[in-house]
């Protein structure tokens, strides 16, 4: 099956830093990535979706400064929480889609900020 | 109105029975539609995807899609203690590639 790579699987980082997260289709070409955050026991919530070679769409109340993406590639986007707070420590999911009907999903990155 | 609602959990089911889960949707012209399993602390994955109205069956799971009543729902037979997690509902709009997500139904399987 289609296999879509998420690393670094957990971070911890200071208050004020950044962290790159990188999410990669292994095995397939992934037209459009989608990022999601998922704070504990609710469910997921879209971010922004990217398309390879063209800006990020962010979803409404994501700020886009703070959270910069990047798809390079067809095979790999990155997102990048910039000046992290507490507050922005969640589990950030990214979920490749190829087209057709099912979107495959990266295995998840726990984000700590102290 | 939520555009996927998944009906209240936690469900608590005893170990060989059916666990049954809901989920409505607000876009009519929605077209795909999947349940996902989720572990505490993991990454959703993908169990059941439905497309067309009617029972679609694989292994102790059965999804049935109602696009009229704008219903699809999850079934598990025989559950198992492995069974026991968050069941996401997803669905996929009718004007872009965005997965819509519910809330989730723990289940719990009391051995």
């Amino acid at each position: 099956g289609a296999v879509v790579s998420q690393h670094p699987s957990w971070v911890i980082c200071k208050s004020g830093t950044s962290v790159k997260i990188e999410c990669r289709s292994l095995d397939f070409q992934a037209t459009t990535m989608f990022w999601y955050r998922q704070f504990p026991k609710q469910s997921l919530m879209l971010m922004a979706t990217s398309n390879e070679g063209s800006k990020a769409t962010y979803e409404q109340g994501v700020e886009k400064d703070k959270f910069l993406i990047n798809h390079a590639s067809l095979t790999l986007s990155t997102l990048t929480v910039t000046s992290a707070h507490p507050e922005d420590s969640s589990f950030y999911i990214c979920s490749a889609y190829p087209g057709g009907s099912e979107a495959f999903f990266g295995q998840g990155t726990r984000l700590t900020v102290v | 109105q939520k555009e996927v609602e998944q009906n209240s959990g936690p469900l608590s089911v005893p170990e060989g029975a059916i666990a049954s889960l809901n989920c409505t949707y607000s876009d009519r012209g929605s077209q795909s539609f999947f349940w996902y399993r989720q572990y505490s602390g993991k990454s959703p994955e993908l169990i059941m995807s439905i497309y067309s109205n009617g029972d679609k069956e694989d292994g102790r799971f059965t999804a049935q899609l109602n696009k009229a009543s704008q219903y699809v729902s999850l079934l598990i037979r025989d559950s198992q203690p492995s069974d026991s997690a968050t069941y996401l509902c997803a669905v996929r709009g009718s004007n872009d590639y965005k997965l819509s997500f519910g809330a989730g139904t723990t289940v719990t399987v009391r051995a």
